[in-house]
């Protein structure tokens, strides 16, 4: 079942902030997030994981409620380079291995 | 830097045309995913690869077949390619789990069938 992302769309002016959110109908393992820009492969961002530990990005942050099944990915004081279309993967099983990704959230961010 | 990379970026084909297209990853990594990502519906998978010879369906498999010889190459093959197979097709590596890992991403490959 695929996760469910919103928005599906949001526009931003440099600066502002957004949060993007995942949400999954399934217990989850593991959440990871991409971006991908407009004629790019999808380039990861973060992983995180049951249990509360996080890998990834510097300046990007996002939080994994696993009793809601659900993540957001907070982008914060955004800047052009943020632009893109985000996906979230979602694993349900323990072995790490298969993504079942959202049909993504395209942000664009506005001088 | 890990590298995925993919036969051809764009495609043009015939219905009924027999399709092959290949991934190559630098990585040693034992995973390897055909995905298809069409607009709204995002990033679907067709088959996954865990190990040379071994394979999964994805959420997607019809119409499609895949082949693991070698560790780094993972093809995805349209049998009897359709105009509903027109997308974009990219291909992903990563290590086996668990920990999860990141899943690498090949440029894609666009492939249009008249």
């Amino acid at each position: 079942q695929q996760p469910v992302q919103s928005p599906q769309a949001v526009i931003l002016r440099e600066g502002e902030d957004a949060v993007i959110n995942c949400s999954s109908s399934k217990a989850l393992y593991s959440v990871h997030w991409y971006r991908q820009k407009h004629g790019e492969a999808p380039v990861f961002l973060m992983i995180l994981l049951k249990g509360g530990e996080q890998k990834g990005h510097d300046k990007i942050s996002a939080s994994f409620n696993e009793k809601k099944q659900q993540s957001s990915l907070y982008l914060t004081a955004s800047q052009l380079s943020y632009s893109g279309t985000y996906f979230c993967g979602t694993e349900i099983g323990e072995y790490g291995n298969k993504l079942v990704f959202g049909a993504g959230t395209i942000l664009r961010v506005k001088s | 830097d890990v590298k995925v990379t993919q036969s051809s970026r764009y495609l043009v084909k015939r219905t009924g045309e027999k399709v092959f297209l290949e991934c190559v990853q630098d990585m040693d990594h034992e995973n390897m995913f055909w995905y298809r990502q069409d607009p709204g519906l995002g990033l679907r998978l067709i088959y996954f690869s865990y190990d040379v010879k071994m394979k999964e369906k994805g959420d997607i498999p019809e119409g499609y077949s895949v082949s693991r010889e070698k560790k780094e190459r993972f093809s995805l093959i349209l049998e009897s390619a359709s105009t509903n197979q027109t997308s974009m097709y990219l291909c992903a590596s990563s290590f086996r789990g668990p920990p999860p890992d990141t899943q690498y991403f090949g440029p894609g490959t666009r492939l249009t069938v008249l």
